[in-house]
């Protein structure tokens, strides 16, 4: 397609559970990144890849959270055992340039996956 | 700290009015900002860049004013219409390396009656 995809679109686990989020973002953007939004907040940066490098995972808030990069296209965000402050939309965007390109290039974001912990 | 204000409170306006949102940062010193567009269970969207060397930039009737003195940028909407509405954010760039990490303001709601 033409913009950013993320699957799930929903998603609603219980806690404990583990949770994949996948995006496929606009084909020839180097550079993808995740964001989270809780309800009514605004978005909080979790990690950036450039190519299938992830240069700055600052943002990931605890090691139950990873995320990897495939074939330079595909990201997966992986939440391992799931708690209810897990309770978010995850946003991708990715944008044609990344680190060493020049700056303030258009990031594009996708849908979000609502995710939903009871 | 580090902080990205905007106003919390919903801003209501009669359609074509002007709308005014505010973006107010501390302790960065970006290189340019971005406004974006955020409908109710929708990613964000692209509305404009304005970098540090620039006053002003201007889109249809969108406009967008940064002064890294005051350390803040105006969104203006002139003759507003109710499809405006949708929750307005602003987004600076922080960190190095050159690559568009973009920190967000928590976003102003815009409600434009008719």
């Amino acid at each position: 397609g033409a913009g950013v995809s993320q699957s799930p679109s929903n998603k609603v686990t219980e806690k404990g559970k583990d949770v994949e989020l996948r995006c496929d973002p606009i084909s020839g953007h180097t550079a993808l990144y995740w964001y989270r939004q809780r309800l009514g907040q605004g978005l909080e940066f979790l990690i950036y890849f450039q190519g299938n490098s992830a240069p700055d995972k600052s943002g990931l808030p605890s090691d139950r959270f990873s995320a990897e990069r495939t074939g330079e296209s595909v990201s997966t965000l992986t939440i391992q055992r799931t708690q209810q402050e897990d309770s978010a939309v995850y946003l991708c965007a990715s944008s044609f340039y990344g680190q060493g390109g020049p700056t303030g290039n258009t990031i594009y974001f996708g849908e979000g996956s609502w995710l939903t912990v009871v | 700290s580090q902080k990205i204000e905007q106003n919390s409170e919903a801003l209501n306006i009669q359609e074509g009015k002007t709308a005014t949102l505010t973006c107010n940062y501390t302790n960065y010193s970006p290189a340019y900002l971005q406004w974006y567009r955020q409908d109710p269970g929708r990613g964000p969207v692209f509305l404009l860049l304005i970098r540090e060397n620039e006053k002003e930039k201007r889109k249809e009737r969108l406009k967008v004013t940064f002064d890294t003195t005051l350390k803040q940028s105006l969104f203006h909407i002139t003759a507003s219409q109710p499809a405006d509405s949708a929750t307005y954010l602003c987004a600076l760039v922080s960190g190095d390396g050159g690559y568009n990490k973009l920190i967000f303001g928590a976003g102003t709601r815009l409600a434009v009656h008719p």
